[in-house]
């Protein structure tokens, strides 16, 4: 049964920090997304990542993928207040292609 | 190419009363995925719908669900009998093809269902 876990699942840091948000999985998976969710909002695909040592970047976000040790990270560099959101991890099932999602890091971001 | 819509945006229901939300998937796109998110939760895959046909239900809850995409016309997700555990909200998420190469899903604003 595929797990997805992230952590933190709640952060809260000072505008202009770097910190990381890490994603977990249990089996092999072929894709792994990042989503941003704002309050009361849809989902925002972030970042699709289909092969081992896959980076990504866009803007502050800059996302990787490790399929040996199923772990992605997204990483936020000087972190600014409009990155405030929850963002979620998402990993595609091989064998449906079910998408798994994880429970979301809460990241508030002080200005 | 208009997104993904959903509606209403906003559904309150009592207790025992039915529920239906709708979803138009994007221009071109012929699969159909309703989600499930509880607060402070991920979204947890409900059902997947290609036109006139139920593909998996297996995030389906056993009674009170069931969900439809027609020929013509919007998807629809309907809930009997609402109970307060139905509040959530509830995403559609449409994609065009099967290819995995480049399968994704676009997702809709969502409904926010409450039970009073």
């Amino acid at each position: 049964e595929l797990k997805v876990e992230q952590n933190p699942l709640f952060l809260s840091m000072q505008e202009g920090k770097n910190y990381t948000i890490y994603c977990n999985y249990s089996t092999t998976s072929d894709r792994l997304y990042w989503y941003r969710q704002d309050p009361g909002k849809s989902l925002e695909s972030l970042f699709v990542l289909l092969s081992n040592g896959a980076v990504k970047q866009e803007g502050r976000l800059m996302a990787s993928l490790d399929t040996k040790a199923r772990l992605s990270t997204l990483h936020i560099t000087a972190a600014v207040h409009d990155l405030s959101a929850t963002y979620f991890c998402a990993v595609v099932r091989n064998r449906d292609d079910k998408i798994i999602f994880g429970k979301g890091t809460r990241l508030h971001i002080l200005p | 190419n208009a997104g993904v819509m959903q509606n209403p945006r906003h559904l309150v229901r009592r207790r025992g009363q039915e529920a239906r939300l709708r979803c138009s998937p994007m221009k071109g796109h012929s699969h159909v995925y309703w989600y499930r998110q509880l607060p402070e939760e991920g979204l947890k895959f409900m059902v997947y719908l290609q036109k006139e046909n139920i593909i998996d239900e297996s995030g389906m809850p056993k009674e009170r669900f069931s969900a439809e995409f027609p020929k013509e016309g919007p998807s629809i997700l309907r809930i009997q009998q609402v109970v307060r555990g139905d509040s959530a909200a509830y995403f559609c998420a449409s994609s065009p093809i099967r290819d995995r190469a480049f399968y994704e899903q676009y997702f809709g604003p969502g409904t926010r269902l409450t039970v009073t």
